[in-house]
């Protein structure tokens, strides 16, 4: 089966500045990459997600890309705010007709010190 | 527009017995999709219904079982209830014609004693 690694598992970043996390997933058959922030004793909620036919997708702050051929995408958050603080979760599934299980990464806990 | 709604929020139970949790999908969402998230852990697939059926299944035991009704509601069901167990239940929704994003609900805390 599929298996998500995720990396790091913690990030502290200066408000202002960039973050980038980063994930490999092992499934070549793998075409769907959701991207959900989860805060403290909340749902997680999808901040972004991109289709095996993109290599990158933007919106306003937050950009994901992929590279297919080396099995890897990541998410990167600009102009980062203290409400940027949360775990984050990136997610990979073989999306073939239905909306698959979707196999998650282990979370990055990103920090925004003042 | 309602969201996808869970219920019970909290529950506590002990070893060996047996839990129901509910699930109600975002309107207009047809597939429901079980999840089992740990303290500081990834959400971990459990399985999806789709039509009253189950679709896929990830590495659980048949401990775990669901449902699926008409309204497209579901219902997941753990017998025999083990420590292990405590997690954050999470169901998710979405639409199975279209391969679309899942929406999550607020999850059901379970603790097992």
């Amino acid at each position: 089966g599929e298996n998500v690694e995720q990396h790091p598992s913690t990030l502290s970043v200066q408000e202002g500045d960039s973050a980038v996390i980063k994930c490999t997933y092992s499934d070549s058959a793998s075409n769907y990459f959701p991207w959900y922030k989860q805060e403290l004793g909340k749902r997680p909620q999808l901040i972004i997600d991109i289709r095996s036919n993109v290599g990158e997708k933007k919106d306003q702050r937050i950009a994901v890309t992929l590279n297919k051929t080396a099995k890897h995408f990541s998410l990167h958050i600009t102009e980062t705010q203290p409400e940027d603080s949360a775990v984050y979760f990136c997610a990979a599934s073989n999306s073939g007709g239905g909306a698959d299980g979707l196999t998650f990464g282990k979370g990055t806990h990103l920090i925004i010190q003042p | 527009d309602a969201g996808v709604t869970q219920s019970p929020t909290h529950l506590i139970k002990t070893r060996g017995q047996q839990v129901t949790l509910r699930c109600s999908p975002k309107s207009g969402h047809d597939t429901v999709s079980w999840y089992q998230q740990a303290l500081g852990q990834g959400p971990q697939f459990i399985f999806q219904y789709y039509e009253e059926e189950e679709r896929q299944r990830g590495n659980f035991p048949d401990r775990f079982s669901g449902h699926q009704f008409p309204n497209y509601s579901s219902e997941l069901n753990v017998n025999a209830l083990l420590l292990g167990d405590s997690a954050l239940y999470l169901c998710a929704s979405s639409k199975w014609t279209s391969s679309d994003t899942q929406y999550f609900g607020p999850g059901t805390r379970l603790t097992v004693l």
